[in-house]
């Protein structure tokens, strides 16, 4: 596509909900970021694809947060047992490597 | 640590210079970026400079890198109020693709 696409854009869930946060990153670019930005806050590193090699999981904040990315194309972010301070934007981003990165408009994730 | 440090707040008038600052953290660092972000929506990315560079123009835009302090600013020219945004700035790791954002500018342009 065009450019970063993210679903669903808002979302709202009951506390202990599990949700699932979808990103079609653009066509032919290999890596892929999820980033988390909390009301008021700066961009949080969550986790980082590049092709085949293991992601890079170091931001993730819990073992509730976990994503996979099938077929070096799709990525699904899943949040188990929401909590309310799971509330906050998750962008995803792409690129080529060394590349720009482009971002999607993001998901507004609100735990109530 | 990885932490990219930015001033919270800036204010400006209409038809003004804005600069916004930015000290990042990693010396092997080999591009730096520059996004804004309008209320309620994504990030878009605004220019960027490779890490070679010490400066770089792009219309109201001019980067400005001094790599020894590792300080990273942007310059807007005749600041509208449709500039009105939070400025992130972000560092592409030396050896990585791991993007790291600074906290972000907010900066509000007045008439």
């Amino acid at each position: 596509g065009a450019g970063v696409s993210q679903s669903p854009s808002n979302k709202v869930t009951e506390k202990g909900k599990d949700v699932e946060l979808r990103c079609d990153p653009i066509s032919g670019h290999t890596a892929l970021y999820w980033y988390r930005q909390s009301l008021g806050q700066g961009l949080e590193f969550l986790i980082y694809f590049q092709g085949n090699s293991a992601p890079d999981k170091s931001g993730l904040p819990s073992d509730r947060f976990s994503a996979e990315r099938t077929g070096g194309s799709v990525s699904t972010l899943t949040i188990q047992r929401t909590q309310q301070e799971d509330s906050a934007v998750y962008l995803c981003a792409s690129s080529w490597v060394g590349n720009t990165i482009y971002f999607g408009e993001g998901s507004w994730l609100t735990v109530v | 640590g990885e932490d990219v440090e930015q001033s919270l707040f800036l204010s400006v008038r209409e038809g003004d210079s804005s600069v916004i600052n930015c000290t990042y953290t990693d010396s092997s660092s080999t591009y730096l970026y520059w996004y804004k972000q309008e209320p309620g929506a994504g990030l878009q990315l605004l220019t960027y400079i490779f890490s070679n560079m010490d400066m770089k123009q792009d219309q109201r835009l001019t980067v400005l890198l001094n790599k020894k302090d590792k300080h990273l600013s942007l310059r807007i020219a005749d600041t509208q109020t449709g500039d009105s945004a939070i400025y992130f700035c972000a560092e592409l790791l030396g050896g990585t693709d791991k993007l790291i954002f600074g906290t972000g500018t907010r900066l509000q342009v007045f008439p």
